[in-house]
C-alpha cells in the first residue's frame, strides 16, 4: 500500500486566497483526520471524518476552514481566504484495518507545508 | 480539555545508553496508548502502541502503561543517533488521539 498521500506537498500563498489541500487514505480505511502542526500549539485535531461522514468538526478554528470527503478515497480541507496565522503543516492521517495494523492505529500521511505571506 | 503533558527535553543520551520517555494524561476513560516518533520535517511515524496495563516490548522499545497513576512511559535501549527526533505520546479517547507536545531526544555518538 503507498500509505497516506497529500499534495501539495508545499504551498505558497498571499494572504486572501484560497488554499486548497488534498489527501487519499490508505485503501480500506474508514476514518480520515486532518490536523494542523506549529511549534507553539504542536499537533491540534481539525476534523474527522468516519465512512465519509464529519463526526467532529470542533478544532476547526473559523468558519474561513472547512473539510470535505465525497468519497472513500478523497478529502480536501480548504482554507478561504487564508491568513498569515494559517501558516502551519497541515497533516491528514487514517485509520482502519490493512496489512499488519491494528483497527485502531493511525497512519499519518507526508504532510503540506503551508505559508501564507 | 484532555491534557497530555510531557517533558519537552530536549533529553540527551549518549549512544547506546537507556532514554527514558514520560507522558502523563489526564483523561482516564482513555484504553489505548501510542507512542508516535517525528524526525525534523517530517510526519509522525508510529513506533509503538499500548493497551494493558504492564510493559510491551518491540525490538529496542519498551512501552509500559499505568492506567491507575495515567502514566505511559517508552524506554528505548542501546540507544542510537538514529533514535534522535521527538517522541509523541497519544492516548485515545473516542476515537480521536491527543497528542503531547512531545520530547526531543538527541543521542550523541
Amino acid at each position: 500500500d503507498a500509505g497516506v498521500i497529500q499534495s501539495p506537498r508545499h504551498e505558497v500563498t498571499e494572504m486572501g486566497q484560497e488554499v486548497t489541500l488534498r489527501c487519499k487514505p490508505i485503501s480500506g480505511h474508514d476514518y480520515l483526520f486532518w490536523y494542523r502542526q506549529t511549534m507553539m500549539r504542536g499537533l491540534e485535531l481539525l476534523i474527522y471524518f468516519n465512512n465519509n461522514v464529519p463526526i467532529d468538526d470542533s478544532g476547526m478554528p473559523e468558519d474561513r476552514f472547512s473539510a470535505k470527503m465525497p468519497n472513500a478515497s478523497f478529502s480536501t480541507l480548504k482554507i478561504q481566504p487564508s491568513e498569515p496565522r494559517d501558516s502551519a503543516v497541515y497533516f491528514c492521517a487514517s485509520r482502519g484495518v490493512s496489512g499488519r495494523s491494528h483497527y485502531n492505529e493511525q497512519f499519518f500521511g507526508p504532510g503540506t507545508r503551508l505559508t501564507v505571506l | 480539555q484532555k491534557e497530555v503533558e510531557q517533558n519537552s527535553g530536549p533529553l540527551s543520551v549518549p549512544e547506546g545508553a537507556i532514554a527514558s520517555l514520560n507522558c502523563t494524561y489526564s483523561d482516564r476513560v482513555s484504553q489505548s496508548f501510542f507512542w508516535y516518533r517525528q524526525y525534523s520535517g517530517k510526519s509522525p511515524e508510529l513506533i509503538m502502541s499500548i493497551y494493558s496495563n504492564g510493559d510491551k516490548e518491540d525490538g529496542r522499545f519498551t512501552a509500559q502503561l499505568n492506567k491507575a497513576s495515567q502514566y505511559v512511559s517508552l524506554l528505548i535501549r542501546d540507544s542510537q543517533p538514529s533514535d534522535s527526533a521527538t517522541y509523541l505520546c497519544a492516548p485515545e479517547t473516542g476515537n480521536q488521539f491527543y497528542f503531547g507536545t512531545g520530547t526531543s531526544l538527541t543521542v550523541i555518538p
